[in-house]
């Protein structure tokens, strides 16, 4: 069983749509939760990180954190054609102190003009 | 200012070389990383150090040696690489080994083995 499953894609919205990526996770221990976005050929851009259940805004971003149904969520309001880039969903496993990420395979997302 | 800077931009090698990436953060970070990614993949983590000592090693073969020279500072070195090895690789760094602090990416180094 893959540790940290997205829907690889591609997720097609228009331009000034809402998109809503997902992400599932299997260690029951983890505790801190990444968004990165990687355009082609660039490297991972952290856009979004969340520790407690509910919901953390910032600017057009907000993410949505679900413990107990061990679920992530990024939602892009207002989505521009700026925004086409891989989405990954990266989380922390848990039982030892160093920080190592494990990642999502990433959702590829296009904005449609 | 998070940046974190990464040289080469690109390298091509011989399977017979030796060459070294570098990659260095003036954030304060004490822990640094090393990541390849294949296109269409996901980063796959292959060293960490925390406080310039060495905590993981993910089972990287011995033709990838890594470094901390200090704690603004890693290396990899490469030496008879194959191939396969060809892929970008990532730095991070991130402010501490703790499973809460993000950790924050170099542009990487397009790493061809010819």
């Amino acid at each position: 069983q893959k540790e940290v499953e997205q829907n690889s894609g591609p997720l097609s919205v228009p331009e000034g749509a809402i998109a809503s990526l997902n992400c599932t996770y299997s260690d029951r221990g983890s505790q801190s939760f990444f968004w990165y976005r990687q355009y082609s050929g660039k490297s991972p851009e952290l856009i979004m990180f969340i520790y407690s259940n509910g919901d953390k805004e910032d600017g057009r971003f907000t993410a949505q954190l679900n413990k107990a149904s061990q679920y992530v969520s990024l939602l892009i309001r207002d989505s521009q054609p700026s925004d086409s880039a891989t989405y990954l969903c990266a989380v922390n496993i848990s039982g030892g102190a160093t920080n190592k990420l494990i990642f999502g395979t990433g959702t590829l997302l296009a904005v449609q003009p | 200012d998070t940046e974190v800077t990464q040289t080469p931009k690109h390298l091509v090698m011989g399977m017979t070389n030796k060459k070294s990436l570098k990659c260095e953060q003036h954030m304060g970070h004490r822990a640094m990383y090393w990541y390849k990614q294949k296109a269409k993949k996901p980063p796959e983590l292959m060293f960490v150090y925390s406080y310039e000592k060495l905590s993981i090693n993910e089972s990287v073969p011995s033709r990838f040696s890594p470094e901390c020279p200090n704690s603004s500072l890693l290396n990899l070195h490469l030496h008879a690489l194959q191939p396969e090895d060809s892929a970008l690789y990532l730095c991070a760094s991130s402010q501490g080994r703790a499973t809460v602090y993000e950790q924050y990416f170099g542009p990487g180094t397009r790493l061809t083995v010819t």
